[in-house]
């Protein structure tokens, strides 16, 4: 059973850009979280989603970030108009239900040139 | 204040020595709590989930109290493969994101 798998694991842009990251949730797993951990710092919570819907987004920044969970496919976290101070790891975890424990994928490191 | 308080360390012991960390939590509303490590800040790997009625696995020991709003990990007989930092995380009742701690640093040297 695969585990959470995200892409790309590095990903440069230059300051105005548009960024990517993606998202696939362990087999089973419906529940999908977003989160960044910015350097020298803990992680934080940034959005929760379930198959197309979002349930919790009390953690995004309320511009330039948006996310989704289509019902066929990754989650997206779109980042519009990087600047450098979104340099950061964001990690994705997924779990069978809200009450589940959650499960990590290994990253994508975002540097922001 | 914090939500989730951890001391960030670093513990540098020995192989073979028992370690203990600490963790206190501020909101009343948490409800699930973890102790997760994280290695050269890769990705979190879930160690083990605290109840309230403390669990054991292996040589990792946990405990909750709930009164004091407090989490403990003890590690006994360490490993130098147990070097990595350890995230303290609780979970609300309402909703499913999770709050880490700093983390705390734990090193072993041989």
């Amino acid at each position: 059973n695969a585990g959470v798998m995200q892409n790309p694991r590095h990903l440069v842009r230059r300051r105005g850009q548009e960024a990517r990251l993606r998202c696939s949730p362990m087999k089973g797993h419906s529940h999908v979280y977003w989160y960044r951990q910015l350097p020298e710092e803990g992680l934080k919570f940034m959005v929760y989603l379930q198959k197309e819907n979002i349930i919790d987004e009390s953690g995004m920044p309320k511009e330039r970030f948006s996310a989704e969970f289509p019902k066929e496919g990754p989650s997206i976290l779109r980042i519009q108009q990087v600047v450098r101070g979104d340099s950061a790891a964001y990690f994705c975890a997924s779990s069978p239900g809200i009450m589940n424990e959650q499960y990590f994928g290994p990253g994508t490191r975002l540097t922001v040139t | 204040r914090k939500e989730v308080e951890q001391d960030p360390g670093p513990f540098n012991v020995p192989e073979g020595a028992t370690v203990a960390f600490n963790c206190t939590y501020s909101n009343s509303a948490s409800q699930s709590f973890f102790w997760y490590r994280q290695d050269c800040r890769k990705e979190p790997k879930l160690l083990m989930s605290v109840y309230s009625s403390g669990n054991e696995d292996g040589r990792f020991t946990a405990q909750l109290n709930r009164a004091s709003q407090y989490i403990s990990l003890l590690i006994r007989d360490s490993k130098l493969s147990d070097s990595a930092t350890y995230l303290c995380v609780v979970k609300r009742e309402e909703g499913g994101k999770l709050i880490f701690g700093q983390g705390t640093e734990l090193s072993v040297k041989p």
